[in-house]
């Protein structure tokens, strides 16, 4: 069993289709991720929130939006998807002080394929 | 900004023997985090062995450990003993002290570990 809960774990969908990703973290921490995992590619962080405010967005396709609406629970809204975004999507969490070393936390992904 | 580089992108071992991962950084920082991730064919990033930066003792974890040079900006890993349960993607990652969000992750080693 994970501290870091995504669902679903495998998602097929059209370009015109909208779908979300959902990710819950049951480790009391204060900051989640969302990052993107893609063949023959570095890990690249999408978006992180604090205490639910969006603090990073690395310049993202709007096609992608996050929504954070507590520190527990963390959505990835998809729309208009491309071919191109088919990938892992990992979300993570940490605390966001410098407590303990602040080790990050990573849920089991959710594979997207884009048809 | 910081960097994070792993200039192996596939390694092998022998069951029984012992292979290094190598890592190395780049950052102006004199206090950070360094971490190794493993991700095995599960997919869920799990955390290895942790390094802080104003420790010179190098850390270890049972099988695993690091061999820190700050100021060679060098973080390999150690694994001895290799079992076949050990065969995975690994990260090395930063994080800056006092800077909770920024996990910088390198491009990951992929081990794989011979009967």
């Amino acid at each position: 069993e994970t501290g870091v809960t995504q669902t679903p774990r495998h998602l097929v969908m059209g370009m015109t289709n909208k779908k979300s990703l959902k990710c819950e973290q049951h480790l009391g921490h204060n900051a989640m991720y969302w990052y993107k995992q893609s063949a023959k590619k570095p890990l690249e962080l999408m978006f992180v929130y604090n205490f639910k405010e969006q603090t990073e967005n690395n310049s993202v396709p709007s096609r992608f939006s996050p929504e954070c609406p507590n520190s527990s629970h963390l959505f990835l809204h998809l729309h208009t998807l491309q071919p191109e975004d088919s990938a892992l999507y990992l979300c993570a969490s940490s605390h966001y002080s410098d407590s303990s070393g602040n080790t990050i936390y990573f849920g089991e992904g959710s594979w997207l394929t884009v048809v | 900004a910081q960097t994070v580089t792993q200039s192996q992108p596939e390694m092998s071992v022998q069951e029984a023997e012992t292979v290094t991962l190598s890592c190395t950084y780049d950052t102006s920082e004199s206090d950070y985090y360094l971490f190794w991730y493993k991700q095995p064919p599960s997919r869920q990033m799990i955390l290895v062995i942790r390094q802080e930066a104003y420790k010179q003792q190098n850390a270890t974890e049972n099988r695993f450990s690091v061999n820190f040079q700050k100021a060679a900006k060098s973080f390999s890993l150690k694994i001895s003993d290799s079992q076949l349960g050990d065969a995975a993607m690994y990260f090395c990652a930063y994080r800056r002290r006092n800077y909770g969000q920024n996990f910088v992750f390198g491009p990951g080693t992929r081990l794989s570990v011979l009967p």
